[in-house]
């Protein structure tokens, strides 16, 4: 079981509203990542950090900023949702002196209704 | 365009049957493909990890195998149980970059019943 963690799991809000998605991770991993994933299809990055006050750009655009102020932390944070951003996000960190062999371990996941 | 797909999209067994679950990627260049096992409702978890070199790989009742050349992976589970009710994923990186990139797979939803 990885330790790594995600609240709240479950969230419902109202268009327009701030919200900050939690990840926290106690494995020490420099690399840490946000994916979001509808039913059915694949995961598509949308940040990622390579260690503290790293962040970068997925490949799926996405309205939402992060920040890495400590290793362990990740904070996901959407200014004003809006039913478009009604997804399941996921968070996952992996250690980068791994070679090959690097792997994400996933949180259980926030899925996020924006009404 | 580096993708990667599974088949079949869903697939239903009776408990204490096998199945094999498919993967084909068009990745390049290629560095390793993982099955990751996504429990409903909880983040992906992964059976195993082959590199180009490696044609086989166990995990208990799960076996991965990857022909490197035809670009074709696939996941067999032995002995079904309830527990092995998931989606499976492929997930294939890349060594393109320092990243390692991934790509996923949209997943083959496994039913296991009783």
């Amino acid at each position: 079981e990885a330790d790594i963690y995600q609240t709240p799991r479950y969230l419902v809000i109202g268009t327009g509203k701030k919200i900050t998605l939690e990840c926290s991770q106690t494995m020490g991993h420099d690399k840490m990542y946000w994916y979001q994933q509808d039913p059915g299809m694949e995961l598509h990055l949308i940040h990622y950090s390579y260690g503290v006050n790293s962040t970068e750009k997925g490949d799926l655009s996405s309205e939402s900023t992060v920040s890495r102020i400590r290793t362990e932390h990740f904070p996901l944070t959407l200014e004003s949702a809006r039913p478009s951003h009604t997804s399941q996000y996921l968070c996952a960190s992996s250690a980068s002196d791994r070679g090959p062999a690097e792997t994400q371990y996933f949180g259980p996941g926030t899925r996020l209704l924006v009404l | 365009k580096n993708q990667v797909e599974q088949s079949p999209q869903s697939l239903i067994i009776l408990e204490g049957k096998n199945c094999t679950l498919q993967c084909n990627y068009t990745v390049s260049p290629f560095s390793n493909l993982r099955w990751y096992k996504q429990d409903t409702g909880r983040g992906p978890v992964s059976l195993t990890i082959m590199t180009f070199s490696e044609n086989t790989k166990s995990n208990g009742r799960y076996t991965a195998t990857l022909d490197a050349d035809t670009k074709q992976s696939s996941l067999h589970i032995t002995a079904s149980q309830l527990s092995d009710s998931a989606s499976y994923i492929c997930v294939v990186s890349d060594r393109g970059s320092t990243l390692g990139r991934l790509y996923f797979g949209r997943g083959t939803q496994l039913t296991v019943w009783p």
